[in-house]
């Protein structure tokens, strides 16, 4: 299994450029989310997907949207990249049926996208 | 609101043990994780810790919970020069939407 990817490693934008983030999982997980990480802050969450169809936003979702149309891809769409969004972003996924708060919850992470918007 | 916090660095000599600390402010989730992120990579999951334990030992890494004080600690015992990394501490949101809250992370930084 190649667990989760993402794609493109390093991407450089100019304001006002849109792009999209790939990200894929082979291990059949229906949760999939998207966080960005910045220095001294930790990981913020962006938005999450409990399965295919179904997203919803996490607690850093403006400027950014998300599709989930098959189980294994979770893209992330940046509309008119700003400064503000240069940020390391990664996406994990987890098994749906560890999703109560109680229930053991390992989220595998991406090996993360580095994005400058200059 | 929910917050999760750590210092963000720690500096110890090759061979000392390592104590990495965590501080939340809501008890409501079961369990709590230590996650490692080496630089250049995504996070990996390190430990994690039943709320209902006190200690967990694994190998060189011992978590410890003080749940009355909501605390969370990290020991890593004979320090390599290999456990440089960021070290997060994360706890299951309130609600069930399987969203992970993380701290900032704790940079460890290994002197041989």
């Amino acid at each position: 299994n190649a667990g989760v990817t993402q794609t493109p490693k390093f991407q450089v934008l100019k304001t006002g450029q849109s792009m999209t983030l790939q990200c894929a999982q082979d291990m059949n997980h229906e949760y999939m989310s998207w966080y960005r990480q910045d220095p001294g802050m930790g990981l913020r969450l962006i938005h999450y997907s409990v399965g295919a169809g179904i997203t919803d936003q996490g607690e850093v979702p403006n400027g950014y949207n998300v599709s989930r149309s098959t189980t294994e891809d979770f893209p992330l769409r940046l509309l008119s990249a700003a400064p503000s969004q240069t940020s390391v972003y990664f996406c994990a996924s987890s098994s749906r049926f560890r999703l109560v708060e109680s229930s053991y919850n390992e989220q595998f992470f991406g090996p993360g996208t580095r994005l400058t918007v200059l | 609101g929910e917050d999760v916090e750590q210092s963000l660095f720690l500096s110890v000599r090759e061979g000392d043990s390592s104590v990495i600390n965590c501080t939340y402010t809501d008890s409501s989730s079961t369990y709590l994780y230590w996650y490692k992120q080496e630089p250049g990579a995504g996070l990996q999951l390190l430990t994690y810790i039943f709320s209902n334990m006190d200690m967990k030992q694994d190998q060189r890494l011992t978590v410890l919970l003080n749940k009355k004080d909501k605390h969370l600690s990290l020991r890593i015992a004979d320090t390599q020069t290999g456990d440089s990394a960021i070290y997060f501490c994360a706890k299951g949101g309130s609600s069930n939407t399987g969203k992970l809250i993380f701290g900032q992370g704790t940079t460890l930084q290994v002197k041989p």
